[in-house]
């Protein structure tokens, strides 16, 4: 069973769109973050945020935190080819676990 | 920010072969090291998590004779991967934590002939 369920699973989208990534569990996790992987590579940190209701920027990315701290988004505005890549969302159990999400696969056509 | 590393970065093996993989933390003392395992198209999923010093506590599912993890230092941790069959060809990705922040590896693509 997946604790942290990611929608879409794909997104296809043209340069200059704009796209919302969500990440939903039933468990509360202590932090979660998002990270973005290449093909073949480790996946690299984006943003951790901590408390319910928390939202973070960075550049044209807006992380939020649900006030439960049970789910979380991502918005990209004005997407770019650099975009592409697969987003993951990751919870934290307590102190210790870091449990990923499902996954995004994101492909943005210039 | 920390650095981590992992060798080999591909390795190829034949079934029934058993194979290590070495997880490093460059730059800084890593009390715990976590290995994850990632089937193509698919998320990361823990396999087990490793102090120093201490056996390594596995997953649900996931056999401990099978993947054998020994966490000898405090910036080394080994995955070895025993009697190696196709079905264990996957990216393994490695992770160590210092005080605060978990730092991921590069990876290694196994692949069993």
């Amino acid at each position: 069973t997946q604790l942290l369920e990611q929608s879409p699973q794909f997104l296809s989208i043209q340069e200059g769109e704009n796209l919302t990534v969500y990440c939903n569990s039933s468990s509360v996790f202590s932090s979660l973050q998002w990270y973005r992987q290449e093909p073949g590579e480790g996946p690299v940190l984006l943003v951790t945020v901590v408390t319910g209701g928390e939202v973070k920027k960075l550049k044209r990315l807006t992380f939020q935190f649900g006030d439960a701290r049970k789910d979380s988004s991502l918005h990209i505005t004005a997407a770019q080819p650099g975009d592409t890549g697969l987003y993951l969302c990751a919870g934290k159990l307590g102190t210790d676990k870091l449990i990923f999400g499902t996954g995004t696969r994101l492909q943005v056509f210039p | 920010g920390a650095v981590v590393s992992q060798h080999p970065s591909r390795v190829i093996c034949k079934s029934g072969t058993s194979v290590k993989i070495e997880c490093r933390s460059l730059d800084f003392q890593a009390t715990t090291m976590f290995w994850y395992r990632q089937f193509p198209k698919q998320s990361l999923m823990l396999m087990a998590t490793s102090n120093e010093g201490s056996k390594a506590t596995y997953e649900q599912g996931v056999e401990k004779d099978k993947f054998l993890i020994n966490h000898a230092s405090l910036t080394l941790s080994t995955l070895t991967v025993t009697s190696a069959h196709p079905e264990d060809s996957s990216f393994y990705i490695c992770s160590a934590r210092d005080t605060y922040e978990q730092f991921f590896g590069p990876g290694t693509r196994l692949t069993v002939l």
